[in-house]
């Protein structure tokens, strides 16, 4: 049981190149989140999805998309990286029940040069 | 959601016990205490939550004042692998996780 596995580990981009983050989890959580976290800013809440085939935007989702086609995988899309999306990518999942709390992974560093 | 306010930083002695306060005095009826810590480079790590019981698990002790308007989250016996932030959150009952917000946290120091 591996939880939440974010792949890569680390990534360094040039200015418009695009990239995706996979988050996969094994504990058949109905929700996943992905956060971004700066220092100074805590971790804010890029997208979330309530199930397959949903997402919803978070606090902060411009220059992000996101897709969850299948229910262990959340997909987070860079389509024209920025030096500003430099940070810390936190994925996290949880079950439908209410009060669940968050399982994160161990995140993805991603700098933008 | 109510806001919570934590001290930025603490000192605890190894063995010690690691008091750690929150103060959510704007909390409604309705809303859950949550304590997750955030080792180096790691992701959080959900740690208790509890309602207005006061609550224990394997990694710690939740204690919620009779006002609910704070909480002390309590590490009975602290550890150098223990030093981390530790955020508390609020969060309203029967909701998802996307209602999960957190602040600066209070960086706890264990001390040898």
């Amino acid at each position: 049981n591996a939880g939440v596995t974010q792949t890569p580990k680390f990534r360094v981009l040039k200015t418009g190149q695009s990239m995706t983050l996979l988050c996969a989890q094994d504990m058949n959580h109905e929700y996943m989140y992905w956060y971004r976290q700066d220092p100074g800013m805590g971790l804010r809440l890029i997208h979330y999805s309530v199930g397959e085939g949903t997402t919803a935007k978070g606090e902060v989702p411009d220059g992000y998309n996101v897709s969850r086609l299948k229910k262990q995988n959340f997909l987070l899309g860079l389509e024209s990286a920025a030096p500003s999306q430099t940070s810390v990518y936190f994925c996290a999942s949880s079950t439908d029940r209410g009060n669940s709390p968050l399982h994160f992974g161990n995140g993805t560093r991603l700098t933008v040069t | 959601d109510a806001k919570t306010t934590q001290p930025p930083s603490m000192d605890c002695a190894e063995g010690r016990a690691a008091n750690l306060p929150c103060n959510h005095s704007t909390i409604s009826g309705n809303e859950y205490v949550y304590w997750y810590r955030q080792i180096h480079s790691q992701g959080p790590q959900y740690i208790i939550h509890g309602l207005k019981n006061n609550e224990t698990n394997e990694m710690a002790s939740l204690i919620i004042t009779e006002d609910r308007k704070s909480s002390t989250l309590i590490l009975p016996h602290a550890t150098l692998r223990d030093t981390a932030v530790y955020y508390c959150i609020v969060r309203v009952a029967n909701t998802g996780g996307f209602k999960t917000i957190f602040g600066a946290g209070t960086r706890l120091f264990v001390k040898a």
